[in-house]
């Protein structure tokens, strides 16, 4: 059974820094690009971010271009996303998702940005 | 800036059939594109319903169903039921790895 479990969110200030990780199992981790979605309070999905199996190529939305960065460990079977220079429209639940066609979610991690 | 659009809302009857829609602010939608659909319910992680335009999802029942339609892409539910009614939202691959969401749709079954 794939399972993506998100961790690593919680309250942070404006401009301060936070990483998400999202572990892996059920399936063959470093056979599969991954990626990040958000969804702000009562907003709708926004795609942010993915990696390719390898890494060796990521792509971002604009809204978050230069300020985070995802990777994985594909001996740990996890994805991460380094997030700096947090605004308060950064908040959000985050998602992983498991391929390029999020065939498999994650239930998510909330990320508040607030002083 | 690319811009994905989908109806903000649509009713059906119980028992009745429904077509969501997910287009492009420039251009058409095609199979390049790669149309997906999740379903959400409130509190609740996103499913995924179709993708690729129109493989099923694991374990998603057969009166949902993808394609094209015109220049945009559909999501097409037969025999709609109770349990139906929550938001879906489309993505579009639109290049350079990046994908796009629409809006979303809230779908009232009544």
């Amino acid at each position: 059974e794939v399972q993506l479990l998100e961790s690593g969110g919680g309250l942070v200030q404006p401009g301060g820094s936070l990483r998400l990780s999202c572990a892996a199992s059920g399936f063959t981790f470093s056979s599969d690009a991954m990626t990040w979605v958000r969804q702000a309070p009562g907003k709708g999905l926004e795609w942010v971010s993915i990696i390719s199996n390898n890494g060796g190529a990521t792509s971002y939305a604009d809204s978050v271009k230069g300020r985070f960065t995802i990777s994985r460990d594909n001996a740990k079977n996890t994805l991460y996303l380094q997030m700096n220079s947090l605004r308060a429209e950064d908040t959000a639940i985050y998602y992983c998702a498991k391929g390029r066609v999020l065939n498999y979610w994650g239930q998510g991690t909330l990320v508040t940005v607030s002083s | 800036q690319t811009v994905v659009t989908q109806e903000p809302s649509f009713s059906v009857s119980p028992g009745g059939t429904v077509t969501l829609t997910c287009g492009l602010s420039s251009g058409s939608v095609s199979t390049s594109h790669y149309p997906s659909w999740y379903q959400q319910t409130p509190g609740q992680a996103p499913r995924t319903l179709i993708y690729s335009t129109n493989t099923r999802s694991s374990g998603v029942p057969d009166r949902f169903s993808g394609s094209i339609l015109g220049n945009k892409a559909a999501l097409t539910i037969t025999g709609a039921q109770a349990d139906d009614e929550c938001d879906y939202y489309c993505v579009l691959k639109v290049g350079s790895g990046i994908s796009v969401f629409g809006g979303g749709t809230k779908v009232t079954v009544l």
